[in-house]
């Protein structure tokens, strides 16, 4: 069954360092999110991206935050100077439906990033 | 307005019991129910989801239970199981715009059924 594969599985950081999440969506899908779920609490929207821009996003995707789809496959995500606040887990969701009865979101397993 | 209210936060439930777990919300631009699966270390899973024209879905021993007019759902997971235990979240979707659909999720409901 084609997964999202998301790298590196966990990432530490120092405060102030940028990093660099990376996602593997569902090879004909179209529609890529990000999430993040802070750890006890509920998984939150960040980002919605498709035709190669942001289609949606929320108040916790600041300035510190960018995506972008480099390539055919790839998609990430970009935070440019962490804070201790940005540690999560960090998933990846694609879909291959603009239809809302068929807007599957297909997750990944996540990137726990921690800043120290 | 975009929050999605869930509860109980924890449940543990006797193997061969129902689990029963409730959503409720105030937006009513959501237009799709999801609920989604989590096991530790792993990415959310769709696990059975639900239009608000209808009252309730059910797929093999997962229900979801819908009612439009008090903006609740539920899941109901008859003859739970071992297997079953993991966090379940309630999600609703709206349409954001420009073809994309946002997920809102409620804060998770950790299931533990034992034997």
């Amino acid at each position: 069954e084609p997964e999202v594969t998301q790298t590196p599985s966990h990432q530490v950081t120092q405060m102030g360092q940028e990093v660099i999440l990376r996602c593997v969506p569902i090879s004909n899908h179209l529609y890529f999110y990000w999430y993040r779920q802070i750890l006890g609490q509920k998984v939150e929207f960040l980002v919605s991206f498709y035709n190669n821009e942001i289609s949606e996003k929320s108040e916790i995707f600041d300035d510190q935050f960018s995506v972008e789809r480099p390539d055919g496959s790839n998609f990430t995500l970009k935070i440019r100077s962490t804070k201790l606040e940005d540690s999560a887990m960090y998933f990846c969701a694609s879909s291959d439906s603009g239809f809302l009865a068929k807007n599957i979101q297909y997750f990944g397993a996540g990137t726990r990033l921690s800043v120290l | 307005q975009q929050q999605v209210k869930q509860s109980p936060q924890s449940l543990i439930v006797q193997k061969g019991g129902i689990s029963i777990i409730n959503c409720a919300y105030e937006n009513t631009a959501f237009d799709y129910f999801p609920w989604y699966q989590q096991f530790p270390g792993k990415g959310p899973a769709l696990l059975i989801a639900i239009r608000p024209d209808v009252s309730e879905k059910k797929e093999g021993r997962f229900t979801i239970s819908f009612n439009k007019s008090a903006k609740q759902f539920s899941l109901h997971i008859m003859d739970s199981q071992p297997g079953d235990s993991a966090t379940y979240f309630c999600a609703a979707i709206n349409y954001s715009g420009a073809g994309s659909y946002q997920l809102t999720f409620g804060k998770g409901t950790k299931l533990s059924v034992i034997p």
